[in-house]
């Protein structure tokens, strides 16, 4: 089955720190991935996405992610993190259909002052 | 631009009745699709609906349905609610292969 997997529920970073969520997936042919955030009592806003190409994705809010085949992985990192970035984390993924995105558990990153 | 908005933000109700909720997409975005949020989970497909018919759905019980009006606009509907219904429902949007989501209706169950 098709499913995408966030190992980590919760991460704790201090202000400044530099930050790496991990997200593998499990897909037959490699799926169109994003990066979602969720603030307490918000909708999803989406930081990033990877189609093809360059396996570098830059997204919004400092964000950047890496695609990496050989490791069906598509981690999310930040070099310095604000405590504005603490929220919970998605990643999702689909194979053409773009409404029908299977989600992560999300992890939830606290940021420390 | 209003985004995509969805009514009520909150609402409770007890078992077995029945409930409809209400998404208005981006303007320009004719196809719109529903997620269900379950407390420290990560959303979950119900149904995508385009040119006013289910297109796509998840694995969502019959009790789960919705509909698309001329306008773009939908209404997801549950019957017969039962306690694991008790959610975060999101509504989306799409453009260019891109989901814009709305805040969620939340959705208690007693």
């Amino acid at each position: 089955a098709q499913s995408v997997t966030q190992p980590d529920i919760h991460i704790t970073v201090s202000e400044g720190a530099s930050l790496e969520l991990r997200c593998n997936y499990s897909y037959g042919a490699t799926p169109y991935l994003f990066w979602y955030v969720q603030s307490p009592g918000q909708g999803l806003q989406l930081l990033l996405k990877y189609f093809s190409g360059d396996t570098l994705v830059q997204g919004i809010k400092g964000f950047e992610a890496e695609f990496k085949r050989s490791q069906s992985s598509f981690n999310l990192r930040k070099p310095s993190v604000h405590w504005s970035d603490a929220a919970e984390y998605f990643c999702a993924a689909h194979t053409g259909t773009a409404s029908k995105l299977t989600f992560g558990t999300g992890t939830r990153l606290q940021v420390t002052l | 631009d209003a985004g995509v908005t969805q009514s009520p933000t909150h609402l409770i109700k007890t078992r077995g009745q029945q409930v409809t909720l209400r998404c208005s997409p981006k303007s320009g975005h004719d196809t719109v699709s529903w997620y269900q949020q379950a407390l420290g989970q990560g959303p979950q497909f119900i149904f995508q609906y385009y040119e006013e018919e289910e297109r796509q759905r998840g694995n969502f019980p019959d009790r789960f349905s919705g509909h698309q009006f001329p306008n773009y606009s939908s209404e997801l509907n549950v019957n017969a609610l039962l306690l694991g219904d008790s959610a975060l429902y999101l509504c989306a949007s799409t453009l260019s292969g891109e989901l814009f989501f709305g805040e969620g209706s939340r959705l208690t169950v007693l």
